[in-house]
């Protein structure tokens, strides 16, 4: 089966630091994309892990377990801008096509 | 601007009738999926094409759903005898290697 778990809320104050986790199992893997959405907008491309480790891109970092099934995105700095839906997405294969977890809706305040 | 653009923007309609999505994606992308989302969750994979051949579609695509993508550029998605339960944000998006970009969406009410 495929599945991928992030929690469904956050809250973090402007400023902070914030982690949101996402625990997958697919059948095939391609690597793990990180998506930032905003209440009505598309979704829009923050981070991609296929190695195992962290990448590192401004405020924004994303790490990834593979033998874990498991990867967290890192966001430094807080602004209020970030309050946003963040979603977890597993590459599943051949078809490149993402499977996406619910997404961890993040309140920033002030 | 030169992202995937998706139209009409909104569209309602009443219960049974049919409804059509268009999906322009950035010209030299040969990969173009549909996904659909509701509110509170993530997207959810409905078909994607590799240049004109539809090569995966969800099992969760009911037969008054099919999508096309006549000469490998632009899709169109058409939903026959809508119902209620079809409302939700069909979004498009492209790729030529890894990474989705997505379009804006469009937004189904069904009365």
């Amino acid at each position: 089966g495929q599945n991928i778990d992030q929690p469904t809320e956050m809250t973090a104050t402007e400023g902070a630091i914030v982690q949101i986790n996402c625990t997958y199992q697919t059948s095939g893997f391609n690597g793990l994309f990180w998506y930032q959405q905003h209440a009505g907008e598309a979704p829009t491309f923050l981070s991609y892990n296929v190695l195992d480790g962290l990448e590192e891109k401004g405020r924004f970092s994303s790490f990834l377990s593979r033998s874990k099934g498991y990867s967290y995105l890192l966001l430094k700095e807080l602004q209020m801008k970030d309050s946003a839906s963040y979603l977890c997405a597993a590459n599943g294969g051949a078809t490149n096509k993402l499977i996406f977890g619910t997404g961890t809706l993040l309140a920033v305040q002030p | 601007d030169t992202g995937v653009s998706q139209n009409p923007r909104h569209k309602i309609t009443k219960r049974g009738q049919n409804v059509t999505f268009r999906c322009d994606p950035i010209s030299e992308h040969n990969r173009l999926y549909w996904y659909r989302q509701t509110l509170g969750q993530g997207p959810e994979f409905l078909t994607y094409f590799q240049n004109e051949a539809q090569l995966e579609k969800s099992r969760l695509l009911s037969d008054r759903f099919s999508a096309e993508r006549p000469k490998g550029s632009f899709s169109t998605l058409e939903i026959q005898r809508t119902e209620q339960g079809d409302s939700a944000m069909y979004l498009c998006a492209s790729s030529y290697t890894g990474e989705l970009f997505f379009g804006e969406g469009s937004r189904l009410t069904v009365l």
